[in-house]
């Protein structure tokens, strides 16, 4: 059975950093792209970034270039989203899920999601 | 940046109607479209991908067709546990997309 299970998430005043992670088992994690989507309070999706199997290629949202970081441990099969100079808009649900095996492919497996609330 | 438009906004079904929601894209996506379920208080599901394939485990009164810039989801035969908020996804351009959701509840 495959299985996403989120980590992090809390509340940090503007200007701060957060770390969120995710575990995944059920499947060959080094084979598929990982995503981080989120979810403003009683808004639609938004999708934040993905990375490839390897790590070797990785996508941001313009909102958050240079700004969020993704990252992956192929032995821990885990993925992260390390957030920095956070903003009251950043506030949201923050939700990792597996996509397929290219880039292509839709989040098929998400996590429990992990509320995010940058307010001072 | 695509820009997917979903109709309706709302819509008040009763049981074992057929329901229809249209999702249009800005530019030609081919079949790189897909459809969610989310319930309050929960993550989203996955029902259709590719537009036209249904994700494992999701019941057939579920079906997705389309292709370029006009794509439906149709729920055959509405059940109590269908009301939620649909969602279509792009995945054929980065940035990757959502639609607006489409909120569909019982009458």
């Amino acid at each position: 059975e495959v299985q996403v299970v989120q980590s992090g998430g809390g509340l940090v005043q503007p200007g701060g950093s957060l770390r969120l992670s995710c575990i995944a088992s059920g499947f060959t994690f080094s084979s598929f792209w990982m995503s981080w989507v989120r979810q403003a309070p009683g808004r639609g999706l938004e999708w934040v970034a993905n990375i490839k199997e390897d790590g070797s290629q990785k996508y941001y949202m313009d909102s958050v270039k240079g700004r969020f970081s993704i990252s992956r441990d192929n032995s821990r099969n885990s993925v992260y989203l390390e957030m920095s100079s956070l903003r009251p808009e950043d506030t949201a649900i923050y939700y990792c899920a597996r996509d397929g095996e290219t880039w292509l492919g839709p989040p098929g497996y998400w996590g429990q999601g992990a509320l995010v609330t940058v307010s001072s | 940046e695509i820009v997917l438009t979903q109709s309706p906004d709302f819509q008040s079904v009763t049981p074992k109607e057929r329901v229809t929601i249209t999702c249009r894209a800005s530019q030609n996506i081919e079949d790189r479209l897909h459809w969610y379920q989310q319930k309050p208080d929960q993550s989203p599901k996955l029902l259709i991908k590719y537009a036209s394939q249904s994700f494992s485990g999701v019941p057939s009164r579920f079906s997705g067709s389309g292709s370029g810039t006009t794509f439906t989801l149709t729920i055959n035969s509405f059940e109590a546990e269908d009301a939620a908020t649909y969602y279509c996804h792009q995945t054929g351009s980065l940035p990757r997309t959502y639609g607006q959701g489409t909120k569909v509840e019982i009458k």
